[in-house]
């Protein structure tokens, strides 16, 4: 599974743009970039994963660079409800789906 | 559809006990993968079981154990417990190794 590294944590002003960078330089070639988040005392939550190219949805931005090595999840309007621990996975392959969680990104939303 | 559920959602229990874990997945899924999250830290790996059998495993020792039904539904089973097995215990469900859902996790504390 793919190392990565992320900051530790993360302020956002609430209704701004919250872009969390991620650092996968070792990811390979058949495995995705996976994002989750954890609110506190709950369940992780997927957000969105991709591969090479960027990816929408209704959640959150996925922006890959073209080496692959780096990705920056965007969430275009921050709420406090989007305060978390965002966690960046490499994962896929040959994993059949295991998740090897690191530390996370914890994003606090400001009023 | 519920999502992932998992029971019983806390438990207490003495050292040398033992314990059992109890999900359902989500509708329609196969995959049933089972994490640790001990206090401050990401989730790990504990195994994931695909088609009844055991498919994939994380660096837990043989205390942790498990089980899948033919209705894909799941058990952990911790023997032997320690102060350490202490924590949050995810499940989580996933179709073809995709993107996994999880439950809200089973808080367990061994005293």
């Amino acid at each position: 599974d793919a190392k990565t590294t992320q900051p530790t944590s993360m302020d956002c002003a609430e209704g701004r743009a919250a872009n969390l960078p991620c650092n996968h330089s070792t990811i390979s070639g058949n495995e995705y970039v996976y994002w989750y988040r954890q609110i506190h005392s709950q369940g992780p939550q997927y957000i969105i994963h991709g591969l090479k190219n960027n990816e929408t949805n209704e959640m959150a931005s996925l922006i890959i660079t073209e080496d692959r090595k780096s990705s920056t999840l965007i969430l275009p309007h921050a709420t406090l409800r989007d305060t978390a621990v965002y966690y960046c996975i490499g994962a896929g392959g040959t994993s059949y789906g295991k998740l090897t969680f690191g530390q996370g990104t914890i994003l606090t939303v400001h009023p | 559809d519920a999502g992932v559920t998992q029971s019983p959602t806390h438990l207490i229990k003495t050292r040398g006990q033992q314990v059992t874990l109890r999900c359902s997945p989500k509708s329609g899924h196969d995959t049933v993968s089972w994490y640790q999250q001990a206090l401050g830290q990401g989730p790990q790996f504990i195994f994931q079981y695909y088609e009844e059998e055991e498919r994939q495993r994380g660096n837990f020792p043989d205390r942790f154990s498990g089980h899948q039904f033919p209705n894909y539904s799941s058990e952990l089973n911790v023997n032997a417990l320690l102060l350490g097995d202490s924590a949050l215990y995810l499940c989580a469900s996933s179709l073809f190794g995709a993107e996994a859902f999880f439950g809200q996790g089973t808080r367990l504390t061994v005293v």
